[in-house]
């Protein structure tokens, strides 16, 4: 399968946990996205990396969310001190390039008790 | 406030007749524009773009038609078939930006 993956596709947290979410690209892709969906809405930008460096971040993303790339590849996001409201869905994308579609993964479902 | 507007939240249509999206936008530095399908517990897959330079793309049973001067875009497909049932986001993002803005989707029923 050469499509994005994600892990883990669902996970149940108490509230003030930490949880940290991995997204695989697509293998060759350099753009690597985050977005966030809730019930009702199209998905909403977090941020994106090019290669291993982060190059924007939503103001939806607060400062107890941090991703990481460190090797250009697979990425994660990690969230600090989860709250009921960081319930959703955590879904990453991949490009080529600017001009290029962005590839989705499965998504990661997040519940926060 | 939403840069992209999808005013119907949900379309039936007839097995075998055309289904007709619809997408209202208001920035106009968006230049590139997408369609994505989503199936309950499944990312987005992607369906079709085009870039503002075009203004009418077809993929297969899928074609967009983009009118720049009315800020409107629409996805047609031909024939609908029952696995066509499915969320449908518009979508766009603007040169030199590389985030997708979405809309908030059209829930689309193919009808037996």
């Amino acid at each position: 399968d050469t499509g994005v993956s994600q892990d883990p596709r669902h996970k149940i947290t108490k509230r003030g946990q930490n949880v940290t979410f991995r997204c695989d690209p697509i293998s060759e892709h350099n753009r690597l996205y985050w977005y966030r969906q809730t019930l009702g809405q199209g998905p909403e930008f977090l941020t994106y990396f090019q290669n291993e460096a982060q190059l924007e971040k939503s103001r939806l993303l607060s400062d107890r969310f941090s991703a990481e790339r460190p090797k250009g590849s697979f990425s994660t996001l990690e969230i600090q001190r989860t709250e009921q409201g960081d319930s959703a869905m955590y879904l990453c994308a991949s490009s080529l390039t600017d001009w290029e579609p962005q590839y989705f993964g499965p998504g990661t479902r997040l519940l926060v008790l | 406030d939403q840069q992209v507007k999808q005013n119907s939240p949900s379309l039936s249509v007839q097995e075998g007749r055309i289904s007709i999206l619809n997408c209202d936008y208001t920035n106009s530095m968006f230049d590139y524009f997408l369609w994505y399908k989503k199936y309950p517990a499944e990312g987005p897959t992607f369906l079709i773009s085009i870039s503002s330079i075009k203004d009418k793309n077809e993929d297969g049973r899928f074609t967009v038609f983009l009118n720049k001067s009315a800020k409107h875009l629409s996805l047609h497909i031909v024939p609908s078939q029952p696995g066509d049932s499915a969320v449908y986001f518009c979508a766009a993002s603007a040169n030199l930006d590389d985030k997708i803005i979405f809309g908030k989707g059209t829930r689309l029923h193919i009808l037996p």
